[in-house]
């Protein structure tokens, strides 16, 4: 299974600020995915990473809000920009498995004050 | 439509008992996924089984167990013997066609009490 770190693991921020999230992979993989889970709620995805080529962003998310970089095929950066308490939730970064398999890191805890 | 539903909100039960979450998805493809996964109060994300659309066969690995039957579009997952660790959030999700992304259903909370 791949392993996946995240950092920060949590922060707090304050509204209006810009929070970048890093993914780290300890295996090439092609795409890698974000999530974000609101409180008491399901996993969303945000956007799907390919490296060497623009995030693909699903419907009700925008480059400007959640820019997201993939310089290499081991890592990724989500930015959350310009936030409000709204954005409060876990951050989580996703990569495919050899198997079909799909693995998640340990997810940024987010809290916009 | 794909769409993954996992109408039991939260279940809560006596340590030992057996349990059984239940999940029913929606999809229009032939090849697909779906996926269990555990979220403890941690929040981390636990990978626990993957099931292609073409393999019918139950699955049991310790105490968990998942039946998958396509004929109701479900993929039941079902603890023996419950225990405290078992406490979490369970997630049944769906991947469908090519894309490596997944649809999750809305998560079902179980507590085990002691």
């Amino acid at each position: 299974s791949a392993v996946i770190s995240q950092k920060p693991s949590r922060d707090i921020c304050q509204r209006g600020t810009s929070l970048t999230i890093q993914c780290q992979v300890d295996s090439q993989v092609t795409m890698m995915f974000w999530y974000r889970q609101q409180p008491g709620q399901s996993l969303t995805l945000i956007a799907t990473a390919n490296q060497g080529s623009e995030a693909t962003y699903e419907s009700g998310f925008v480059i400007d809000k959640f820019p997201i970089s993939r310089p290499n095929l081991t890592f990724s950066t989500l930015t959350v920009s310009n936030m409000s308490p709204e954005d409060s939730s876990i951050y989580l970064c996703s990569v495919g498995g050899a198997r079909n398999e799909q693995f998640f890191g340990p997810g940024t805890r987010l809290t916009v004050l | 439509a794909q769409k993954v539903t996992q109408a039991q909100t939260e279940i809560s039960v006596v340590e030992k008992e057996d349990v059984t979450l239940d999940c029913v998805y929606e999809t229009r493809d032939t090849t697909y996924y779906l996926f269990w996964y555990k979220q403890p109060p941690s929040g981390e994300l636990v990978f626990l089984i993957r099931r292609n659309s073409f393999d019918e066969q139950n699955e049991i690995s310790g105490r968990y167990s998942w039946n998958f039957q396509k004929s109701t579009s479900s993929f039941n997952f079902t603890i023996t013997a419950s225990q405290v660790v078992d406490s979490a959030v369970y997630f049944c999700a769906l991947r469908f066609g090519g894309a490596q992304k997944l649809v999750f259903g809305q998560g079902t909370r179980l507590t085990i009490n002691p």
